[in-house]
């Protein structure tokens, strides 16, 4: 089945340390993106790529580092500056002028 | 800037009644607009969307959304609510300025609660 999978679904970071949220897509999408979502604010956006070894910053990159070495796949870190991680994290790919297709998401929980 | 803009948080209807929710978009130039749904603790799953063509589009499970740019509006229903129908719905607008890939901005959510 193609999709978009996200990995793990549930993650606990400590204190001062930078963790990785894996994002893969089989869709031979394009574009990949990478969102926060936080109890009543909706989704945000972090960072995006519309092409292999490019990508952009969104609306709040800051604590947060990304790359994009292969077209399926776009991880994100969360990095020890973002001061607070606490979040569910979604990663969505999309076709040129085309809807986004979301993953499961992942729980990042700061303990 | 884009804004997007749902009318309640949390909206309540009984089983079989009219199911309205509400979104206001700010654009300068027609948008794609969106509405996705979320159940807890996953993804977001598309509804419908609005791409220029047709101002009334149909989406998955009964629902609809009219898009009317005098009002800027592209609020969502559904004749009949069921039971299943209970989650968190989103609104979303296309970025403009995104070259053509959906760079979407979200609205805050509402959640749709359906009683007996």
């Amino acid at each position: 089945d193609g999709g978009i999978t996200q990995s793990p679904k549930y993650l606990f970071r400590k204190e001062g340390q930078n963790v990785t949220l894996s994002c893969e897509q089989n869709l031979n999408h394009d574009a990949m993106y990478w969102y926060r979502q936080d109890p009543g604010q909706g989704l945000r956006l972090i960072y995006y790529s519309q092409i292999v070894n490019d990508f952009q910053k969104g609306d709040i990159a800051e604590g947060y580092s990304v790359s994009r070495e292969k077209k399926e796949s776009f991880p994100l870190t969360v990095t020890s500056a973002q001061k607070n991680p606490t979040a569910f994290y979604l990663c969505a790919s999309s076709k040129f002028e085309a809807e986004a297709f979301f993953g499961q998401g992942t729980r990042l929980t700061v303990v | 800037a884009q804004s997007v803009t749902q009318l309640g948080s949390h909206v309540s209807v009984s089983e079989g009644a009219l199911v309205l929710l509400r979104c206001n978009y700010s654009s300068s130039v027609p948008p794609y607009l969106f509405w996705y749904v979320q159940y807890p603790n996953q993804g977001l799953q598309l509804l419908l969307k609005y791409t220029s063509a047709a101002t009334l589009v149909k989406g998955i499970n009964g629902f609809e959304a009219e898009f009317k740019k005098s009002e800027t509006s592209f609020h969502l229903t559904k004749p009949s609510a069921h039971m299943s129908d209970a989650a968190e719905y989103f609104c979303a607008v296309s970025d403009p300025f995104s070259g053509g890939y959906n760079k979407l901005i979200f609205g805050a959510g509402t959640r749709l609660a359906v009683h007996p």
